[in-house]
């Protein structure tokens, strides 16, 4: 089983909607959660952090965690054709390693 | 404007060649990384530095050598390299890996290699 998995898309939206992306982790015990934007050729960058379940919200954007389920999510609302990139889950394993999943592609359209 | 800064950005090199890739943080932060992104997949973890002391090695090949000489640099030193070494090569930072780490990565731009 891999350590962090992703629907590797693309995921078309349109203008204006609601973009979610999803993210499954393996290992229960990790406590650390995060997703990075990345445009392409460019390096990623940081866009949220959680660490405890429920919801966190930053401007158009929203993580949600749950730990009982080994879940974590990130929305986007009012999609805008610059949030077209790749986005990347990452979680801090029990060895402090940060493991990145393979990332969603979203394309908003315009 | 990212804190983290890396040189060069881009470098060409042939397989005989010793070339080294430069980091800067001026952040205050503790840990250091050095990963791997091939196009299309995910950045693969190489090499932590926590403290300017080597704490994670993901079985890199030695052709790749890692270097702190001081909390705000890191260096990886090539050679010897493959064509499939081609790579977006990143240089990443957090505060430590202490307990109360938030573990948030910032990353540089990167330096796109190519082996000739």
């Amino acid at each position: 089983q891999k350590e962090v998995e992703q629907n590797s898309g693309p995921l078309s939206v349109p203008e204006g909607a609601i973009a979610s992306l999803n993210c499954t982790y393996s290992d229960r015990v990790s406590q650390s959660f995060f997703w990075y934007r990345q445009y392409s050729g460019k390096s990623p960058e940081l866009i949220m952090s959680i660490y405890s379940n429920g919801d966190k919200e930053d401007g158009r954007f929203t993580a949600q965690l749950n730990k009982a389920s080994q879940y974590v999510s990130l929305l986007i609302r009012d999609s805008q054709p610059s949030d077209s990139a790749t986005y990347l889950c990452a979680v801090r394993s029990r060895d402090d390693k940060i493991i990145f999943g393979k990332g969603t592609r979203l394309h908003i359209l315009p | 404007d990212t804190e983290v800064t890396q040189t060069p950005k881009h470098l060409v090199m042939g397989m005989t060649n010793k070339k080294s890739l430069k980091c800067e943080q001026h952040m205050g932060h503790r840990a250091m990384y050095w990963y791997k992104q091939k196009a299309k997949k995910p950045p693969e973890l190489m090499f932590v530095y926590s403290y300017e002391k080597l704490s994670i090695n993901e079985s890199v090949p030695s052709r790749f050598s890692p270097e702190c000489p001081n909390s705000s640099l890191l260096n990886l030193h090539l050679h010897a390299l493959q064509p499939e070494d081609s790579a977006l090569y990143l240089c990443a930072s957090s505060q430590a890996r202490l307990a109360d780490d938030t573990g948030e990565l910032f990353f540089g731009e990167g330096s796109r290699l190519t082996v000739l």
